[in-house]
């Protein structure tokens, strides 16, 4: 059922280093992109969204990078945080039914 | 404001048992989705509600069922449990059926296992 494929499964990132997870979709009719973060015992919360007529979206320190013809977008969290480290899903939607990846979860070290 | 709250938050059955989980949905939401998240996965789509109707279902057997109620709190029930049902249940409401314009408001889920 997994239309969205992300990578890479973990990442372990330096406090202040550059956090960067991809998404590849692969049904052509999603037309929302969002990135969600997960915290252990919590349920997912949004953390920033795209949608396929722009090329970048910024929101402080998190940026998502869309490329409409290769069907790929990636999260990228710059000067990374331990408070950062979380499991992350990306997803694409497509009218009421929203498919996400398998999730990332990215380690920052102090 | 409200968030999205699920009860219970725990619970444990055995095989071939019946379940139901319960979800509130935020203030102003008229939509509820119902996901499953799988240990180590994303939350796969299973079905949606909206004003009480189903309204898109993923790729789960009819014994898979749901209900909204007319203040859009909602039901999942579980019927004939195998041991692969053993999941994370996430309920997500937003306030209108279509996911793709806006945020979905997860709750923090009931965790089911299937012994």
């Amino acid at each position: 059922q997994q239309q969205v494929k992300q990578s890479p499964q973990s990442l372990i990132v330096q406090k202040g280093g550059i956090s960067i997870i991809n998404c590849a979709y692969e049904n052509t009719a999603f037309d929302y992109f969002p990135w969600y973060q997960q915290f252990p015992g919590k349920g997912p919360a949004l953390l920033i969204a795209i949608r396929p007529d722009v090329s970048e979206k910024k929101e402080g320190r998190f940026t998502i990078s869309f490329n409409k013809s290769a069907k790929q977008f990636s999260l990228h969290i710059m000067d990374s945080q331990p408070g950062d480290s979380a499991t992350y899903f990306c997803a694409a939607s497509n009218n009421n039914d929203m498919r996400f990846g398998a999730g990332t979860r990215l380690t920052v070290k102090p | 404001e409200t968030g999205v709250t699920q009860s219970p938050t725990h619970l444990i059955k055995t095989r071939g048992q019946q379940v139901t989980l319960r979800c509130s949905s935020q203030s102003g939401h008229n939509t509820v989705s119902w996901y499953q998240q799988a240990l180590g996965q994303g939350p796969q789509f299973i079905f949606q509600y909206y004003r009480e109707e189903e309204n898109g279902r993923g790729n789960f057997p009819p014994r898979f069922s749901g209900l909204q109620f007319p203040n859009y709190s909602s039901e999942l029930n579980v019927n004939a449990l195998e041991l692969d049902d053993s999941a994370l249940y996430l309920c997500a409401s937003s306030p209108d059926p279509g996911a793709n314009t806006g945020e979905l408001f997860f709750g923090e889920g009931s965790r089911l296992t299937v012994l």
